[in-house]
């Protein structure tokens, strides 16, 4: 089975510096890679997702992430955060498209 | 277009009760699936189907039945309910291919 580590449950950023969340991921083979936020007592949204072809990844929001074989990693980036990013934030890796992998979660705190 | 919608929100059992947890999609999603998700512990895939009819266990399916009898409909049911799955749960669909998961709102459940 697939494991996903994401470093750091709690992540702290001010307003305007660089959110950088990091998701490492266990496979043999490259598997499909997405980050999912989650605003509170919501249901997950879809941030961004690799598949094939580009390494780096554009989503919603002004999020990338870019996809590196060689460091099994998927981590998440924005240039300059804003408040309304404060949210958790999950790394997901499947093999086939139907078995799901999720981080634990790294919570984004936007300080003002 | 509802998305994908839960009830109830919210429920209280007591131990050794049954119930089920309501999934409804109204986007003619083939893949469906349930998840808990525990503090620490990210989000864990409890059973999915790939159809109506069609239904496999994930990563943590004891105590929990599903079936699907229809494309829109995937109820989970909890047989003898434990203080364990006290929990917050998520259903969630997408269509075929490796596309995106669309959540619903989630069902918080306290077992006591």
């Amino acid at each position: 089975a697939q494991s996903v580590t994401q470093l750091g449950s709690h992540v702290s950023v001010s307003e305007g510096a660089l959110v950088l969340l990091r998701c490492n991921y266990s496979s043999s083979v490259p598997p499909y890679l997405f980050w999912y936020v989650q605003y509170p007592n919501q249901g997950l949204q879809l941030l961004l997702k690799y598949t094939t072809g580009a390494t780096l990844v554009k989503g919603i929001n002004g999020f990338e992430a870019e996809f590196k074989k060689s460091e099994t990693s998927f981590h998440l980036t924005k240039p300059s955060a804003h408040m309304s990013d404060a949210a958790e934030y999950f790394c997901a890796v499947s093999d086939d498209g139907n078995q799901f992998y999720f981080g634990t979660g790294t919570s984004l705190t936007v300080i003002p | 277009n509802a998305g994908v919608t839960q009830t109830p929100k919210f429920q209280v059992l007591k131990t050794g009760q049954s119930m089920t947890l309501q999934c409804a999609q109204d986007m003619n999603h083939e893949y469906m699936s349930w998840y808990r998700q525990d503090p620490g512990m990210g989000l864990r895939l409890i059973h999915y189907s790939v159809g109506a009819g069609i239904t496999d266990q994930g990563e943590v399916p004891n105590g929990y039945n599903v079936s699907r009898s229809t494309t829109e409909d995937f109820p989970l049911r909890l047989l003898s309910a434990a203080p364990s799955q006290t929990s917050v749960y998520f259903c969630a669909s997408r269509g075929t291919g490796i596309t995106e998961a669309f959540f619903g709102q989630g069902t918080r459940l306290t077992v006591v």
